[in-house]
């Protein structure tokens, strides 16, 4: 079993819709998690970080994380075509925040 | 900002010959630097941690005398694909943190290794 698993996609959508993606892990003792959006041929930007439990949002991009289910999202409210990309979800490696375990990405594709 | 550059952005090389891509901090100090190789729709696998001034730690299953690590500066790391292979071909990306245990890493645009 991969440490974090994370479905490939692609995944489609229109213009304007809400877009969730999804990310599962199964190490308990994860409690830090952060969400990349990756173009293609580029490096990874870092999106947004959580710390433990809960939500936390930054402007159309909310990141979810439930321990109990060890569980994390990212929803994108109001999808642009901008917005198309590889969207990666990451956890430290214990030891250091920058050594990171990646899920396999989300391709996501946000058609006019 | 912090800014992560590679170089070279992508690479062809004959099968047999070494490769060596850069990745610098452009404006700050890294102490530690991570190397991470991406195949084609997968995710990024972390080979080694590159560590200022000492030996590199690679990750299990990664041969430490294939992918030689040299990291002799705050601002600089290099990766050397010693005898490349075809099945070497990858998207090889680096990343650093502004300090050590740093909450954000930042990287590089990565560099696309064509073995021929």
């Amino acid at each position: 079993q991969k440490e974090v698993e994370q479905d490939p996609g692609p995944l489609s959508v229109p213009e304007g819709a809400i877009v969730s993606l999804n990310c599962t892990y199964s190490n308990s003792a994860f409690q830090y998690f952060m969400w990349y959006r990756q173009y293609s041929r580029k490096g990874p930007e870092l999106l947004m970080y959580t710390y433990s439990s809960g939500n936390k949002e930054d402007g159309r991009f909310t990141a979810q994380v439930d321990k109990s289910s060890k569980y994390i999202s990212l929803f994108i409210r109001d999808s642009q075509p901008s917005d198309s990309a590889t969207y990666l979800c990451a956890t430290p490696f214990s030891g250091g925040y920058n050594k990171l375990i990646f899920g396999a990405g989300t391709r996501l594709a946000v058609h006019p | 900002g912090a800014v992560v550059s590679q170089h070279p952005s992508w690479v062809i090389c004959k099968s047999g010959t070494s490769v060596k891509i850069e990745c610098r901090s452009l404006d700050f100090q890294a102490t530690t630097m991570f190397w991470y190789r991406q195949f084609p729709k997968q995710s990024l696998m972390l080979m080694a941690t590159s560590n200022e001034g000492s030996k590199a730690t690679y990750e299990q299953g990664v041969e430490k005398d294939k992918f030689l690590i040299n990291h002799a500066s705050l601002t600089l790391s290099t990766l050397t694909v010693t005898s490349a292979h075809p099945e070497d071909s990858s998207f090889y990306i680096c990343s650093a943190s502004k300090v050590p245990g740093g909450t954000e890493a930042f990287f590089g645009q990565g560099t696309r290794l064509t073995v021929v």
